[in-house]
């Protein structure tokens, strides 16, 4: 069965640092990985995914299958950025999304 | 982009009685539409999976007789919860994926449901 740990459940950084939310997960076949975010009072909406290989709001995040991790990174925080990410895996042609326990930031200022 | 609507988006009910959720993709067919639930301060659990013209295929531990999903159209999946008891309060937050291909879920903004 296919599982996703979002090891921090909160994370705080300063306006302008670096910040890495932290996700692995586990299946043995070849996922396809998600990040979502929740800002607050809003629905959850898709941030990237990791075979669009893309930049999203300055985030980006690179699936390593060697250490079966998909962390998101921003070199420079934004109080915006402050919300609720969770990591999601598809692993399989359902199209069903397992999340992981999520991570609240927050940028401080 | 796809937008999903729930409505209600938030109930208020009385022990014994049941509870419709509907969920709807406003401008994008949805072959497959997700149902899940999130308790306060946890990440979603997915609950069943239904695709348009089809029964729903239900997560294990979750009751088919007790969450009733029906997914009518491409553009609607109902979700009834019977005889609703204070266990069942929760939020509940639909999905929908088109017919494109595509692995993108939208979400729809979810439903409070408060058993008394």
């Amino acid at each position: 069965a296919q599982r996703v740990t979002q090891p921090e459940k909160l994370l705080s950084v300063f306006k302008g640092a670096p910040v890495e939310l932290k996700c692995n997960y586990s299946y043995s076949g070849s996922p396809e990985l998600f990040w979502y975010v929740q800002y607050s009072r809003q629905r959850l909406q898709l941030l990237l995914r990791h075979i669009s290989r893309e930049s999203i709001k300055g985030f980006t995040a690179d699936l390593n299958k060697g250490e079966t991790s998909f962390h998101l990174k921003k070199p420079f925080a934004q109080e915006e950025d402050s919300a609720m990410y969770y990591c999601a895996l598809n692993a399989g042609s359902a199209r069903q999304l397992t999340f992981g326990s999520g991570t609240q930031l927050t940028v401080l200022p | 982009g796809a937008v999903v609507s729930q409505h209600p988006s938030w109930v208020i009910c009385k022990s014994g009685t049941s509870v419709k959720i509907e969920c709807r993709s406003l401008d994008f067919q949805a072959t497959t539409m997700f149902w899940y639930r999130q308790f306060p301060k946890q990440s979603l659990m997915l609950m069943a999976t239904s695709n348009e013209g089809s029964k729903a295929t239900y997560e294990q531990g979750v009751e088919k007789d007790k969450f009733l999903i029906n997914h009518a159209s491409l553009t609607l999946s109902t979700l009834t919860v019977t005889s609703a008891h204070p266990e069942d309060s929760s939020f509940y937050i639909c999905s929908a994926s088109g017919t494109s291909g595509s692995e993108t879920q939208y979400f729809g903004p979810g439903t409070r449901l408060l058993v008394l």
